[in-house]
Formats: C-alpha cells, sequence, structure tokens
C-alpha cells in the first residue's frame, strides 16, 4: 500500500464545476505540500500546509492530521485548471518529500 | 527573481553510458533536492543537497550521485545507465530550512536507448 493514496486518478469535469481532490497518507508528517504539474512537467508548488485551510484564489485546501487526510478544492473550474494535481507529504523516518501518484483533472469548456 | 534552471532539458543516452545533469537554483536558495518521474513509479526523491553536503537521500542505488557547489548550482550523475533510468528528473530549490515550500525547474527529460 502506497504511504500517499489520491482519489480519483482521473476527474473530467464541465467548466464551472466545484471540484474536490482527496489525499490520505499512512504516515506521520510534518506538513503536507499540493502541486500541480501541467503537460511538458513543469511543476508548481500550490500550497504547503500543517493544519487548517489556506486559500488562494478559486483554490483552497484542507488538512486534517488527526484523520490523516487533506482535500484540495477549486470553486469555479476552468479548462486552464486542467493538469495533474499531485499530493506530497514530508514525513516516513527520513523527513523527505513522499509523493502521491496524481490526479488528472481535464477541464472541458 | 530567475526560477530555478536546469540543463539540458532533453537528452538520449545508450545503456552503460553515464550522464550529468545540472541544476541552478533560485538566487539566495542553499537546498537543492532531486526527484525522478517515471509513468510507473511516479514521483520519487532522489537525494538532497544544502550548503555542499548531502543532508538525505532517498532509496536509489549508488549509480545515481549528486554534489553541490558553493554557489549552490547541483549536479546529479547517472552512471552505468539502465532502460529503467529513463525519466523526467526534476530539481527544487528551497532557501534551506527543513521542509518549506520547494520552486521546481522545469525538468530534464532523458531517455535511454
Amino acid at each position: 500500500k502506497n504511504e500517499v493514496e489520491q482519489s480519483p486518478q482521473n476527474l473530467t469535469a464541465q467548466e464551472g464545476e466545484f471540484i474536490t481532490i482527496n489525499c490520505s497518507y499512512s504516515v506521520g508528517i510534518s506538513a503536507l505540500h499540493w502541486l500541480q504539474q501541467h503537460p511538458g512537467g513543469g511543476i508548481v508548488s500550490l500550497f504547503m500546509l500543517s493544519s487548517g485551510k489556506k486559500k488562494h484564489g478559486r483554490l483552497i485546501a484542507t488538512i486534517n492530521i488527526q484523520e490523516k487526510h487533506s482535500s484540495l478544492h477549486i470553486t469555479a473550474s476552468h479548462p486552464r485548471d486542467s493538469a495533474v494535481y499531485i499530493c506530497a507529504v514530508y514525513g516516513g523516518s527520513q523527513g523527505n518529500l513522499i509523493f502521491g501518484k496524481g490526479t488528472k483533472l481535464s477541464v472541458k469548456p | 527573481k530567475a526560477g530555478v534552471t536546469q540543463t539540458p532539458r532533453y537528452l538520449i543516452k545508450t545503456r552503460g553510458q553515464q550522464v550529468t545533469l545540472s541544476c541552478s537554483p533560485i538566487s539566495g536558495h542553499r537546498s537543492v533536492s532531486w526527484y525522478q518521474q517515471t509513468p510507473g513509479q511516479g514521483l520519487q526523491f532522489l537525494f538532497e543537497y544544502f550548503s555542499e553536503t548531502q543532508r538525505n537521500k532517498g532509496n536509489f542505488p549508488g549509480r545515481f550521485s549528486g554534489r553541490q557547489f558553493s554557489n549552490s548550482r547541483s549536479e546529479m550523475n547517472v552512471s552505468t545507465l539502465e532502460l529503467g533510468d529513463s525519466a523526467l528528473y526534476l530539481c527544487a530549490s528551497s532557501p534551506g530550512q527543513r521542509m518549506e515550500t520547494q520552486y521546481f525547474g522545469p525538468g530534464t527529460r532523458l531517455l535511454v536507448l
């Protein structure tokens, strides 16, 4: 079993829809990253959080440390949000980043 | 500030060869981490350098090595290339504290034939 599990693996939405991507982890962590990767490979860090909730524009990330779960929400989705979203945690015995397999989001106009 | 740069962007090698990839961090950043991304395994941590010292290492064979220079630029080397080393290699930099936001470069796409 992977230490970081994301769901769903693939997600297709219509423009304007509210989107939720989930991340569950089994290791003790210090912090959690949400990353965005566009075709071509470049990765952008969207959020790093260790508790509560963060918001940036149409993106909201929440984390529940007790339940070892985080969610990334996108409100009023747009085709430019189409990308792979990756959850990564600082945890495990070495404290390095451990990555989920990613959620591929496609937003149709 | 200029972002993280990686060179080369694309590389084709044959089995048994070695390769060196370069990463220049954001100015002022002292930590550089390297990651391998493949379709099967996803993103995996290779190693992290801070102030010219390897601070952390992932679970990769000794064929994968790296170093960091006094200007924080970093190189990683893969010797005796195998087909399975074909991947996107990403580096990321951060100011230097552990477990902080990382800024990723565009990656080097390596194809081993």
